[in-house]
Protein backbone atom coordinates (compact mmCIF):
# COMPACT_ATOMS: atom_id res chain seq x y z
CA UNK A 1 0.00 0.00 0.00
CA UNK A 2 1.19 3.30 -0.24
CA UNK A 3 3.65 4.99 2.22
CA UNK A 4 3.24 8.80 0.88
CA UNK A 5 -0.40 10.45 0.27
CA UNK A 6 -0.63 13.07 -0.89
CA UNK A 7 -3.74 15.58 -1.39
CA UNK A 8 -5.48 16.85 -3.88
CA UNK A 9 -3.97 15.58 -6.72
CA UNK A 10 -5.16 18.04 -9.17
CA UNK A 11 -6.29 21.91 -8.47
CA UNK A 12 -6.90 24.37 -10.68
CA UNK A 13 -7.07 28.32 -9.10
CA UNK A 14 -7.35 31.13 -10.17
CA UNK A 15 -4.22 33.84 -10.14
CA UNK A 16 -3.94 35.43 -7.04
CA UNK A 17 -5.79 32.92 -5.26
CA UNK A 18 -3.84 30.18 -2.64
CA UNK A 19 -3.58 26.59 -2.73
CA UNK A 20 -2.77 24.04 0.00
CA UNK A 21 -1.13 20.61 -0.37
CA UNK A 22 -0.88 17.94 1.95
CA UNK A 23 1.65 15.50 2.18
CA UNK A 24 0.60 12.81 5.02
CA UNK A 25 3.53 9.87 6.14
CA UNK A 26 1.11 6.56 6.12
CA UNK A 27 3.20 4.33 7.77
CA UNK A 28 5.57 5.95 10.13
CA UNK A 29 6.58 8.94 11.97
CA UNK A 30 8.79 11.77 9.46
CA UNK A 31 10.82 14.13 11.52
CA UNK A 32 11.61 15.50 7.58
CA UNK A 33 9.57 15.87 4.94
CA UNK A 34 10.70 16.80 1.35
CA UNK A 35 9.16 19.29 -1.38
CA UNK A 36 9.73 18.76 -4.95
CA UNK A 37 8.39 20.25 -8.07
CA UNK A 38 8.38 19.06 -11.51
CA UNK A 39 7.74 20.73 -14.85
CA UNK A 40 6.65 19.10 -18.06
CA UNK A 41 9.94 16.75 -19.34
CA UNK A 42 12.22 18.49 -16.59
CA UNK A 43 13.59 16.86 -13.45
CA UNK A 44 11.92 16.85 -10.33
CA UNK A 45 13.99 19.83 -8.24
CA UNK A 46 13.91 19.89 -4.92
CA UNK A 47 12.40 22.81 -3.10
CA UNK A 48 12.56 22.73 0.18
CA UNK A 49 13.32 20.25 3.50
CA UNK A 50 10.41 20.16 5.74
CA UNK A 51 11.49 19.96 9.62
CA UNK A 52 8.87 18.80 12.33
CA UNK A 53 8.54 21.82 14.55
CA UNK A 54 10.88 23.91 13.29
CA UNK A 55 11.08 26.42 9.96
CA UNK A 56 11.78 24.61 6.42
CA UNK A 57 14.84 24.56 5.01
CA UNK A 58 14.64 26.37 1.48
CA UNK A 59 16.45 25.88 -1.65
CA UNK A 60 18.19 28.69 -3.16
CA UNK A 61 16.04 30.37 -5.58
CA UNK A 62 12.70 29.60 -3.95
CA UNK A 63 10.64 31.98 -2.33
CA UNK A 64 9.70 30.91 1.67
CA UNK A 65 7.00 33.53 1.30
CA UNK A 66 5.48 32.07 -1.72
CA UNK A 67 5.60 28.62 -0.73
CA UNK A 68 4.64 28.24 2.70
CA UNK A 69 5.54 24.81 4.77
CA UNK A 70 4.37 23.85 7.31
CA UNK A 71 5.08 20.63 9.57
CA UNK A 72 2.95 20.90 12.42
CA UNK A 73 3.27 17.04 13.33
CA UNK A 74 5.04 13.67 12.64
CA UNK A 75 2.81 12.79 9.92
CA UNK A 76 1.33 15.91 8.17
CA UNK A 77 3.61 18.76 6.32
CA UNK A 78 1.53 20.81 3.89
CA UNK A 79 2.80 22.95 1.23
CA UNK A 80 0.88 26.67 0.34
CA UNK A 81 1.25 28.31 -2.77
CA UNK A 82 0.42 31.93 -2.35
CA UNK A 83 -0.60 34.28 -4.38
CA UNK A 84 -0.35 31.66 -7.51
CA UNK A 85 0.28 32.78 -11.02
CA UNK A 86 -0.01 31.12 -14.00
CA UNK A 87 4.26 30.43 -13.82
CA UNK A 88 3.43 28.13 -10.65
CA UNK A 89 1.46 25.65 -12.55
CA UNK A 90 3.24 22.64 -11.95
CA UNK A 91 3.71 18.76 -10.44
CA UNK A 92 4.38 19.15 -6.79
CA UNK A 93 5.47 16.09 -5.41
CA UNK A 94 6.46 15.04 -1.73
CA UNK A 95 8.44 12.91 0.04
CA UNK A 96 9.27 11.03 3.29
CA UNK A 97 12.32 9.46 4.33
CA UNK A 98 12.32 6.20 5.99
CA UNK A 99 15.60 5.94 8.04
CA UNK A 100 15.15 2.27 9.22
CA UNK A 101 14.98 1.36 5.64
CA UNK A 102 17.38 3.93 4.27
CA UNK A 103 14.80 5.30 1.17
CA UNK A 104 12.45 8.18 0.08
CA UNK A 105 9.01 7.21 -0.30
CA UNK A 106 7.43 9.68 -3.10
CA UNK A 107 3.47 11.06 -3.22
CA UNK A 108 1.62 10.76 -6.07
CA UNK A 109 1.84 14.36 -6.44
CA UNK A 110 -0.12 17.51 -6.97
CA UNK A 111 -0.74 18.77 -10.44
CA UNK A 112 -1.66 22.51 -10.15
CA UNK A 113 -2.83 24.39 -12.74
CA UNK A 114 -3.46 28.39 -12.62
CA UNK A 115 -5.48 30.13 -15.06
CA UNK B 1 26.36 22.66 -16.88
CA UNK B 2 23.75 20.40 -14.41
CA UNK B 3 25.01 18.14 -12.14
CA UNK B 4 22.83 15.42 -13.52
CA UNK B 5 22.77 14.74 -17.17
CA UNK B 6 20.00 12.57 -18.50
CA UNK B 7 19.13 12.03 -22.64
CA UNK B 8 15.28 12.82 -22.44
CA UNK B 9 14.78 10.46 -25.40
CA UNK B 10 12.07 9.40 -26.34
CA UNK B 11 12.95 6.00 -26.59
CA UNK B 12 10.72 3.30 -28.22
CA UNK B 13 11.55 -0.39 -28.23
CA UNK B 14 9.86 -3.87 -29.24
CA UNK B 15 9.21 -6.41 -26.68
CA UNK B 16 11.63 -8.33 -25.58
CA UNK B 17 14.53 -6.10 -26.36
CA UNK B 18 17.24 -4.76 -23.91
CA UNK B 19 17.08 -1.34 -22.70
CA UNK B 20 19.84 0.77 -21.69
CA UNK B 21 19.38 3.91 -20.11
CA UNK B 22 22.12 6.36 -18.65
CA UNK B 23 23.21 9.46 -16.89
CA UNK B 24 26.37 11.57 -16.16
CA UNK B 25 27.33 13.33 -13.40
CA UNK B 26 29.85 16.04 -12.51
CA UNK B 27 30.03 15.99 -8.74
CA UNK B 28 32.38 13.56 -7.60
CA UNK B 29 31.04 13.67 -3.72
CA UNK B 30 27.83 11.33 -5.32
CA UNK B 31 27.87 8.54 -3.37
CA UNK B 32 24.50 6.69 -3.86
CA UNK B 33 22.89 6.44 -6.73
CA UNK B 34 19.18 5.28 -7.48
CA UNK B 35 17.04 4.92 -10.67
CA UNK B 36 13.27 5.78 -10.23
CA UNK B 37 10.38 4.76 -12.23
CA UNK B 38 8.24 7.55 -12.79
CA UNK B 39 3.97 6.34 -14.84
CA UNK B 40 1.99 9.41 -16.31
CA UNK B 41 0.95 11.42 -13.50
CA UNK B 42 2.07 9.58 -11.04
CA UNK B 43 4.95 10.28 -8.09
CA UNK B 44 8.07 8.58 -8.72
CA UNK B 45 8.74 5.20 -7.30
CA UNK B 46 12.52 3.46 -6.29
CA UNK B 47 13.63 0.65 -8.69
CA UNK B 48 17.20 0.26 -7.64
CA UNK B 49 19.76 2.03 -5.51
CA UNK B 50 23.68 1.72 -5.34
CA UNK B 51 26.67 2.80 -3.39
CA UNK B 52 29.47 3.48 -5.13
CA UNK B 53 30.85 1.66 -7.95
CA UNK B 54 29.99 -1.70 -8.86
CA UNK B 55 26.52 -3.61 -10.44
CA UNK B 56 23.31 -4.49 -9.08
CA UNK B 57 21.20 -6.86 -10.20
CA UNK B 58 17.48 -7.24 -9.55
CA UNK B 59 15.40 -9.46 -11.88
CA UNK B 60 15.65 -7.91 -15.35
CA UNK B 61 16.88 -5.08 -14.07
CA UNK B 62 20.90 -4.34 -13.56
CA UNK B 63 22.17 -1.01 -12.06
CA UNK B 64 25.56 -0.27 -12.86
CA UNK B 65 28.16 2.47 -11.60
CA UNK B 66 31.05 3.80 -12.92
CA UNK B 67 31.81 6.71 -10.29
CA UNK B 68 35.67 6.89 -12.96
CA UNK B 69 33.85 8.27 -15.30
CA UNK B 70 31.27 9.37 -13.48
CA UNK B 71 28.37 7.34 -15.47
CA UNK B 72 25.43 5.24 -14.39
CA UNK B 73 23.61 3.11 -16.46
CA UNK B 74 20.05 1.01 -16.04
CA UNK B 75 19.76 -2.02 -17.93
CA UNK B 76 16.18 -4.05 -18.55
CA UNK B 77 16.61 -7.11 -19.99
CA UNK B 78 13.11 -8.99 -21.73
CA UNK B 79 11.36 -5.42 -21.84
CA UNK B 80 8.18 -5.56 -21.34
CA UNK B 81 4.71 -3.19 -22.47
CA UNK B 82 4.74 -2.53 -18.35
CA UNK B 83 8.02 -1.08 -18.52
CA UNK B 84 6.65 1.95 -20.68
CA UNK B 85 7.47 4.61 -17.82
CA UNK B 86 9.85 7.71 -17.61
CA UNK B 87 13.00 6.65 -15.91
CA UNK B 88 15.15 9.02 -13.81
CA UNK B 89 18.10 8.54 -12.20
CA UNK B 90 19.16 10.67 -9.10
CA UNK B 91 22.08 10.45 -6.78
CA UNK B 92 23.14 11.80 -3.37
CA UNK B 93 26.58 12.68 -1.45
CA UNK B 94 24.58 11.60 1.82
CA UNK B 95 25.35 8.35 3.63
CA UNK B 96 22.92 6.26 4.95
CA UNK B 97 23.56 7.87 8.42
CA UNK B 98 22.15 10.81 7.28
CA UNK B 99 18.92 11.91 5.26
CA UNK B 100 18.65 10.76 1.64
CA UNK B 101 15.88 13.13 1.21
CA UNK B 102 17.98 15.48 -0.86
CA UNK B 103 18.53 13.81 -4.14
CA UNK B 104 19.63 15.19 -7.44
CA UNK B 105 17.91 14.26 -10.39
CA UNK B 106 18.10 13.31 -13.81
CA UNK B 107 15.50 14.92 -16.54
CA UNK B 108 14.01 11.29 -16.83
CA UNK B 109 13.98 9.14 -20.53
CA UNK B 110 10.46 8.36 -21.78
CA UNK B 111 10.94 4.47 -23.07
CA UNK B 112 7.97 3.18 -24.80
CA UNK B 113 7.97 -1.15 -25.34
CA UNK B 114 5.57 -1.80 -27.86
CA UNK B 115 4.10 -5.09 -28.03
Amino acid sequence: GAVVSQHPSRVICKSGTSVKIECRSLDFQATTMFWYRQFPKQSLMLMATSNEGSKATYEQGVEKDKFLINHASLTLSTLTVTSAHPEDSSFYICSVYDRLKGELFFGEGSRLTVL
Amino acid sequence: QKEVEQDPGPLSVPEGAIVSLNCTYSNSAFQYFMWYRQYSRKGPELLMYTYSSGNKEDGRFTAQVDKSSKYISLFIRDSQPSDSATYLCAMSPADRGSTLGRLYFGRGTQLTVWP
